[in-house]
């Protein structure tokens, strides 16, 4: 059964600080791996896709890098702003039918 | 481009009762799937319906059900309202899934009374 855990559950840090989410999961077949931002209340903003076959994508001030041999994902957020707070969540597609595994997210506060 | 459009936002209902939400995804997408989220238990699918079938099924009770018609406008009914079923429902469409992921809509947010 595929697992995936997100470390921290929550972060808070002052602006400008460049900081890295990890994500991993239990089973490394998997079709691609995918990052959202969710605020409060609200739906989610698809942040980055990541082939099985890929290493990274970036976009912007973020970066994403998987490893599926050791299972593990990560996020990283250069220079971070007070509008970079919100929950990040990392999810793995393992089939072609639709079903994404969440991890539970982090919470990121960056304070101004 | 259009994104995917959750109808209603807000839904307030009494316990007993049923509830239908929609989704319209993408224009060109033809899978859709639905997840509850709730603060107990993060993100979890429903299901995913891809050209009016249902492919994948997630592990709730038979009073969630849902549908997709020709245009892949999608809906979800549950039945038999319990407060437990208070969540924030998500819907995502994606034209194919392995290769472009999933675009996420705003969500419906239900409220069990």
């Amino acid at each position: 059964k595929q697992e995936v855990t997100q470390i921290p559950a929550a972060l808070s840090v002052p602006e400008g600080e460049n900081l890295v989410l990890n994500c991993s999961f239990t089973d490394s077949a998997i079709y691609n791996l995918q990052w959202f931002r969710q605020d409060p209340g609200k739906g989610l903003t698809s942040l980055l896709l990541i082939q099985s076959s890929q290493r990274e994508q970036t976009s912007g001030r973020l970066n994403a890098s998987l490893d599926k041999s050791s299972g593990r994902s990560t996020l990283y957020i250069a220079a971070s702003q007070p509008g970079d707070s919100a929950t990040y969540l990392c999810a793995v597609l393992r089939s072609n039918t639709g079903k994404l595994i969440f991890g539970q997210g982090t919470t990121l506060q960056v304070k101004p | 481009k259009a994104g995917v459009t959750q109808t209603p936002r807000y839904l307030i209902k009494t316990r007993g009762q049923q509830v239908t939400l929609s989704c319209s995804p993408i224009s060109g997408h033809r899978s859709v799937s639905w997840y509850q989220q709730t603060p107990g238990q993060g993100l979890q699918f429903l299901f995913e319906y891809f050209s009016e079938t249902q492919r994948n099924k997630g592990n709730f009770p038979g009073r969630f059900s849902g549908r997709q018609f020709s245009n892949s406008r999608s809906e979800m009914n549950v039945s038999t309202l319990e407060l437990g079923d208070s969540a924030l429902y998500l819907c995502a469409s994606s034209s194919t899934p392995t290769n472009y992921g999933y675009t996420f809509g705003s969500g419906t947010r239900l409220t069990v009374v």
